[in-house]
């Protein structure tokens, strides 16, 4: 069975250019989850589906991000501008439900913002 | 705020010692618990999950639940330089989505 696909795998590119990270997840799973992950403040949910529908973007640090999912096999985190502290790994999840099952991970996007 | 409190390590063992790894956590309601690995430069992994208070076994791998002293931990038992990555524990409360700890760094020396 496919995994959650994630890609690019990696992104480099300079201050002020948009950023868009795209994510498949397992097919049949109902929950889709953005996080980023950093040395300082280790993984951090930015936002959630279910159903597509967002259920909590509280996550979202600033309003230069922002994440969709208009079908239940896709869903962009875009950064527009990409500041330098954006620097960190982007993971996208997948699960069942939103509760008590557990989530698998893509390989994530390594993203550097120079 | 729930929080889930791991030592960030490193919690270096011996080859084929039992590595332990544990996980205290706020919120006493919580429900389901996670034991994640990441191996540096990849993405967590899930490699046991426990509902219940007691021990669940899984190869190699014990998880432990204390619901009463709010704790988990991970056994790993004959611990292989392999197993040297960052294990973190998450777990479910209330209705948030999964609450996942800054991890553990586990060096096993061959």
């Amino acid at each position: 069975d496919a995994g959650v696909i994630q890609s690019p795998r990696h992104e480099v590119t300079e201050m002020g250019q948009e950023v868009t990270l795209r994510c498949k997840p397992i097919s049949g799973h109902n929950s889709l989850f953005w996080y980023r992950q950093t040395m300082m403040r280790g993984l951090e949910l930015l936002i959630y589906f279910n159903n597509n529908v967002p259920i909590d973007d509280s996550g979202m640090p600033e309003d230069r991000f922002s994440a969709k999912m208009p079908n239940a096999s896709f869903s962009t985190l875009k950064i527009q501008p990409s500041e330098p502290r954006d620097s960190a790994v982007y993971f996208c999840a997948s699960s069942e439900s939103t509760r008590n099952q557990p989530q698998h991970f893509g390989d994530g996007t390594r993203l550097s913002i120079l | 705020q729930k929080e889930v409190e791991q030592n960030s390590g490193p919690l270096s063992v011996p080859e084929g010692a039992i590595a332990s790894l544990n996980c205290t956590y706020s919120d006493r309601g919580s429900q389901s618990f996670f034991w994640y690995r990441q191996y540096s430069g990849k993405s967590p992994e899930l490699i046991m999950f426990i509902y219940s208070n007691g021990d669940k076994e899984d190869g190699r791998f014990t998880a432990q639940l204390n619901k009463a002293s709010q704790y988990v931990s991970l056994l790993i038992r004959d611990s292989q330089p392999s197993d040297s990555a960052t294990y973190l524990c998450a777990l479910f409360s209330g209705n948030t989505p999964l609450v996942f700890g800054k991890g553990t760094r586990l060096s096993v020396i061959a």
